[in-house]
């Protein structure tokens, strides 16, 4: 069975720093998805990024970036001089490509709390 | 704005009773996607739906259903409440049904079982 593991359930910085959230992830197939949302005090979900289990190039947007080890079966997200607007619970999530008839159910992870203050 | 509508926002009600949760995903999208947030439980899957069909399902409750109706919109009913039902209830949608979609949700239903 597919599982994510979000260890850190709560992290605090100072605005301008740097943090990094971990996220690993157990699944038996070859092919599978790995995807991080955002979820700010207003509680919707905000997707942030997909990425495939061929495609282990790390990705950069803006502050934001992740980086994607098959090796050791993490995908972490750093974000860069944090501000106070980056405050929010983040969830990682696994979805199997288990073909198109099967499906498409995200396992997500317990989530990290990230407080970012003035 | 993901796009995804659900309505309502909030919804207070007492145990035993029966609620309808409604979602309009995206346009274009035929996949539906039923999720329940709580505290204890985090963030599970209960049910997908493609383009009116029953496709994968979760840890849904026998006392839970779904349907999506011709025009792709879904309703998820919750009946004899109980007070562990209290939840973020969210809906999500992608285009197609396969392992991989990207899911775009809504904003969530709020539920209180009193």
């Amino acid at each position: 069975a597919q599982k994510v593991t979000q260890a850190q359930t709560e992290i605090s910085v100072v605005e301008k720093e740097d943090v990094t959230l971990d996220c690993v992830y157990e699944t038996r197939d070859t092919t599978y998805y790995l995807f991080w949302y955002k979820q700010p005090p207003s509680g919707e979900l905000v997707f942030l990024i997909r990425r495939n289990s061929f495609d282990e190039q790390n990705e950069i947007s803006g502050r934001y970036s992740w980086n994607f080890q098959k090796s050791t079966s993490s995908f972490n997200f750093t974000i860069t001089a944090s501000q106070v607007v980056d405050s929010a619970v983040y969830f990682c999530a696994l979805s199997e490509a288990v073909g198109n008839n099967a499906g498409n159910m995200l396992t997500f992870g317990g989530g990290t709390r990230l407080m970012v203050k003035p | 704005d993901s796009g995804v509508t659900q309505t309502p926002k909030h919804l207070i009600t007492a145990t035993g009773q029966r609620v309808t949760l409604r979602c309009s995903p995206r346009s274009g999208d035929l996949s539906v996607y039923w999720y329940q947030q709580s505290l204890d439980q985090g963030l599970q899957f209960l049910i997908q739906y493609y383009n009116g069909e029953e496709r994968a399902k979760g840890n849904i409750l026998e006392r839970f259903s779904a349907q999506q109706f011709p025009d792709l919109h879904s309703e998820l009913n919750l009946s004899s409440l109980e007070l562990g039902d209290s939840a973020l209830y969210f809906c999500a949608s992608s285009v197609d049904l396969g392992g991989g979609e990207t899911q775009y949700f809504g904003p969530g239903t709020r539920l209180l079982v009193l």
